[in-house]
Protein backbone atom coordinates (compact mmCIF):
# COMPACT_ATOMS: atom_id res chain seq x y z
CA UNK A 1 0.00 0.00 0.00
CA UNK A 2 0.91 3.47 -0.87
CA UNK A 3 0.15 5.12 2.56
CA UNK A 4 0.85 8.73 2.69
CA UNK A 5 2.48 9.97 -0.30
CA UNK A 6 4.43 13.51 -0.80
CA UNK A 7 5.26 15.81 -4.01
CA UNK A 8 7.90 16.83 -4.68
CA UNK A 9 10.12 15.23 -3.49
CA UNK A 10 12.72 17.97 -3.25
CA UNK A 11 12.41 21.62 -4.69
CA UNK A 12 14.94 25.28 -5.12
CA UNK A 13 12.28 28.00 -4.85
CA UNK A 14 12.98 31.45 -5.67
CA UNK A 15 12.36 33.55 -2.69
CA UNK A 16 8.87 35.77 -3.02
CA UNK A 17 7.49 33.15 -5.64
CA UNK A 18 4.61 30.32 -4.17
CA UNK A 19 4.48 26.89 -3.62
CA UNK A 20 2.30 24.02 -2.44
CA UNK A 21 3.55 20.87 -1.49
CA UNK A 22 1.10 18.11 -1.91
CA UNK A 23 0.25 15.78 0.60
CA UNK A 24 -2.12 12.42 -0.28
CA UNK A 25 -3.35 9.05 2.03
CA UNK A 26 -5.35 6.21 1.08
CA UNK A 27 -5.35 4.86 5.16
CA UNK A 28 -8.88 6.84 5.32
CA UNK A 29 -7.20 8.38 8.16
CA UNK A 30 -9.62 11.37 9.97
CA UNK A 31 -6.14 13.78 10.80
CA UNK A 32 -3.14 14.95 8.88
CA UNK A 33 -0.44 17.14 9.53
CA UNK A 34 2.54 19.37 8.43
CA UNK A 35 5.58 19.68 9.90
CA UNK A 36 9.39 21.16 9.25
CA UNK A 37 11.86 19.50 10.59
CA UNK A 38 15.15 21.76 11.15
CA UNK A 39 19.02 21.04 12.12
CA UNK A 40 18.46 20.90 15.96
CA UNK A 41 14.96 21.97 16.53
CA UNK A 42 13.50 18.62 15.89
CA UNK A 43 9.76 18.31 14.39
CA UNK A 44 7.52 21.64 14.67
CA UNK A 45 4.30 21.18 13.43
CA UNK A 46 2.69 23.95 11.38
CA UNK A 47 -1.21 23.13 10.39
CA UNK A 48 -3.13 20.59 11.59
CA UNK A 49 -6.71 18.87 10.24
CA UNK A 50 -8.75 16.69 12.34
CA UNK A 51 -11.06 16.07 9.83
CA UNK A 52 -12.44 16.85 6.44
CA UNK A 53 -12.96 20.33 6.62
CA UNK A 54 -11.44 21.84 9.19
CA UNK A 55 -8.13 22.89 9.88
CA UNK A 56 -5.42 24.36 12.95
CA UNK A 57 -2.70 25.83 13.65
CA UNK A 58 0.35 24.33 15.11
CA UNK A 59 3.27 25.70 16.23
CA UNK A 60 4.82 28.00 13.69
CA UNK A 61 1.54 28.90 11.58
CA UNK A 62 3.06 32.16 9.86
CA UNK A 63 3.52 32.40 6.52
CA UNK A 64 1.59 28.78 5.42
CA UNK A 65 -1.66 27.71 4.87
CA UNK A 66 -3.90 24.59 4.32
CA UNK A 67 -7.04 23.49 2.81
CA UNK A 68 -8.76 19.83 3.16
CA UNK A 69 -11.48 19.54 0.64
CA UNK A 70 -11.41 15.81 1.03
CA UNK A 71 -9.87 13.09 3.87
CA UNK A 72 -7.55 11.94 1.38
CA UNK A 73 -5.85 15.58 0.46
CA UNK A 74 -3.57 17.65 2.52
CA UNK A 75 -1.76 20.50 0.49
CA UNK A 76 0.65 23.35 1.85
CA UNK A 77 0.99 26.33 0.62
CA UNK A 78 3.70 28.67 0.73
CA UNK A 79 2.13 32.51 -0.26
CA UNK A 80 5.49 34.42 -0.51
CA UNK A 81 8.33 31.84 0.08
CA UNK A 82 11.59 33.56 2.17
CA UNK A 83 14.66 32.00 2.77
CA UNK A 84 13.77 31.02 6.36
CA UNK A 85 11.42 28.49 5.19
CA UNK A 86 13.76 26.26 3.45
CA UNK A 87 13.10 22.81 5.52
CA UNK A 88 12.08 19.33 5.25
CA UNK A 89 8.08 19.22 5.07
CA UNK A 90 7.00 15.92 6.46
CA UNK A 91 3.70 15.35 6.13
CA UNK A 92 1.36 12.88 8.54
CA UNK A 93 -2.07 11.07 8.93
CA UNK A 94 -3.58 9.30 12.00
CA UNK A 95 -6.44 7.77 12.32
CA UNK A 96 -7.70 10.59 14.68
CA UNK A 97 -9.31 8.45 18.09
CA UNK A 98 -8.28 8.88 21.07
CA UNK A 99 -6.14 6.30 21.83
CA UNK A 100 -2.79 5.34 20.65
CA UNK A 101 -3.72 7.34 17.58
CA UNK A 102 -0.25 6.80 15.36
CA UNK A 103 0.91 9.20 13.27
CA UNK A 104 2.55 7.80 9.78
CA UNK A 105 4.62 10.50 8.16
CA UNK A 106 5.55 10.65 4.15
CA UNK A 107 8.93 10.49 2.94
CA UNK A 108 9.29 14.58 2.95
CA UNK A 109 9.91 17.34 0.68
CA UNK A 110 13.04 18.86 0.85
CA UNK A 111 12.47 22.41 0.18
CA UNK A 112 15.44 25.33 -0.60
CA UNK A 113 14.31 28.94 -0.34
CA UNK A 114 16.98 31.36 -2.44
CA UNK B 1 3.32 23.94 25.12
CA UNK B 2 5.13 21.77 25.98
CA UNK B 3 9.20 21.78 27.58
CA UNK B 4 10.38 17.97 26.07
CA UNK B 5 14.42 17.50 26.62
CA UNK B 6 16.19 14.36 25.47
CA UNK B 7 20.52 14.02 25.06
CA UNK B 8 21.89 15.48 21.60
CA UNK B 9 24.11 12.88 20.79
CA UNK B 10 24.83 8.90 22.40
CA UNK B 11 27.73 6.68 21.54
CA UNK B 12 27.41 2.66 21.95
CA UNK B 13 28.98 -0.65 20.63
CA UNK B 14 27.89 -3.41 18.61
CA UNK B 15 25.67 -5.71 21.07
CA UNK B 16 25.40 -2.92 24.11
CA UNK B 17 22.67 -1.24 25.39
CA UNK B 18 22.12 2.36 25.41
CA UNK B 19 18.98 3.78 27.30
CA UNK B 20 18.04 7.33 25.68
CA UNK B 21 15.80 9.09 28.44
CA UNK B 22 13.24 11.58 27.51
CA UNK B 23 11.64 14.39 30.33
CA UNK B 24 8.82 16.51 29.02
CA UNK B 25 6.35 19.18 31.43
CA UNK B 26 2.74 19.71 30.36
CA UNK B 27 -0.37 20.07 31.92
CA UNK B 28 -2.27 17.85 30.13
CA UNK B 29 -0.30 14.50 29.31
CA UNK B 30 -2.15 12.09 27.00
CA UNK B 31 0.31 9.78 25.76
CA UNK B 32 4.02 9.53 25.24
CA UNK B 33 5.58 8.33 21.80
CA UNK B 34 8.91 7.04 20.81
CA UNK B 35 9.62 7.21 16.63
CA UNK B 36 12.94 6.10 15.12
CA UNK B 37 14.50 8.29 12.19
CA UNK B 38 16.78 7.02 9.77
CA UNK B 39 19.15 9.67 8.27
CA UNK B 40 17.18 11.52 5.12
CA UNK B 41 13.76 9.17 5.72
CA UNK B 42 10.97 9.95 7.74
CA UNK B 43 10.41 9.15 10.94
CA UNK B 44 8.41 5.60 11.95
CA UNK B 45 6.67 4.53 15.23
CA UNK B 46 8.44 2.84 17.68
CA UNK B 47 6.61 2.45 21.22
CA UNK B 48 3.17 4.27 22.95
CA UNK B 49 3.25 4.88 26.55
CA UNK B 50 0.15 6.37 28.15
CA UNK B 51 0.19 4.44 31.49
CA UNK B 52 3.46 4.04 34.11
CA UNK B 53 5.47 1.21 33.20
CA UNK B 54 7.63 -0.65 30.81
CA UNK B 55 6.20 -1.17 27.20
CA UNK B 56 8.59 -4.14 25.63
CA UNK B 57 8.74 -4.79 21.82
CA UNK B 58 11.54 -7.33 20.85
CA UNK B 59 15.22 -5.44 22.02
CA UNK B 60 13.26 -2.35 22.44
CA UNK B 61 11.53 -1.13 25.38
CA UNK B 62 10.09 1.83 26.48
CA UNK B 63 9.29 3.31 30.00
CA UNK B 64 6.72 6.18 31.36
CA UNK B 65 6.99 7.53 34.40
CA UNK B 66 3.96 10.25 34.42
CA UNK B 67 4.36 11.76 38.04
CA UNK B 68 7.90 12.15 37.18
CA UNK B 69 7.83 13.20 33.54
CA UNK B 70 10.00 10.94 32.80
CA UNK B 71 10.14 8.50 30.04
CA UNK B 72 13.05 6.07 28.23
CA UNK B 73 13.94 4.24 25.48
CA UNK B 74 16.03 1.05 25.78
CA UNK B 75 17.56 -0.22 23.00
CA UNK B 76 19.33 -3.81 23.37
CA UNK B 77 21.98 -6.16 21.50
CA UNK B 78 22.41 -2.86 19.72
CA UNK B 79 22.86 -3.55 15.88
CA UNK B 80 24.51 -1.39 13.03
CA UNK B 81 21.14 -1.00 11.50
CA UNK B 82 19.70 1.20 14.87
CA UNK B 83 22.13 4.11 14.05
CA UNK B 84 19.49 6.69 13.97
CA UNK B 85 17.87 9.86 15.47
CA UNK B 86 15.20 8.70 18.10
CA UNK B 87 12.35 10.90 18.97
CA UNK B 88 10.58 11.65 21.99
CA UNK B 89 6.96 13.25 21.21
CA UNK B 90 4.09 14.00 23.84
CA UNK B 91 0.39 14.49 23.24
CA UNK B 92 -1.15 17.16 24.96
CA UNK B 93 -4.85 17.11 25.19
CA UNK B 94 -6.08 15.81 21.07
CA UNK B 95 -4.17 14.42 18.80
CA UNK B 96 -1.24 16.93 18.23
CA UNK B 97 2.11 15.76 18.92
CA UNK B 98 4.84 17.97 20.60
CA UNK B 99 8.60 16.38 19.26
CA UNK B 100 11.86 16.84 21.10
CA UNK B 101 14.63 17.76 19.00
CA UNK B 102 15.58 14.20 18.84
CA UNK B 103 18.68 12.05 19.95
CA UNK B 104 21.36 10.47 17.32
CA UNK B 105 22.75 7.54 18.18
CA UNK B 106 25.58 5.94 16.51
CA UNK B 107 26.54 2.15 16.76
CA UNK B 108 30.06 1.69 16.23
CA UNK B 109 31.61 -1.91 15.62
Amino acid sequence: TAGITQAPTSQILAAGRSMTLRCTQDMRHNAMYWYRQDLGLGLRLIHYSNTAGTTGKGEVPDGYSVSRANTDDFPLTLASAVPSQTSVYFCASSEGDRGSDTQYFGPGTRLTVL
Amino acid sequence: GQNIDQPTEMTATEGAIVQINCTYQTSGFNGLFWYQQHAGEAPTFLSYNVLDGLEEKGRFSSFLSRSKGYSYLLLKELQMKDSASYLCAVREGDYKLSFGAGTTVTVRA
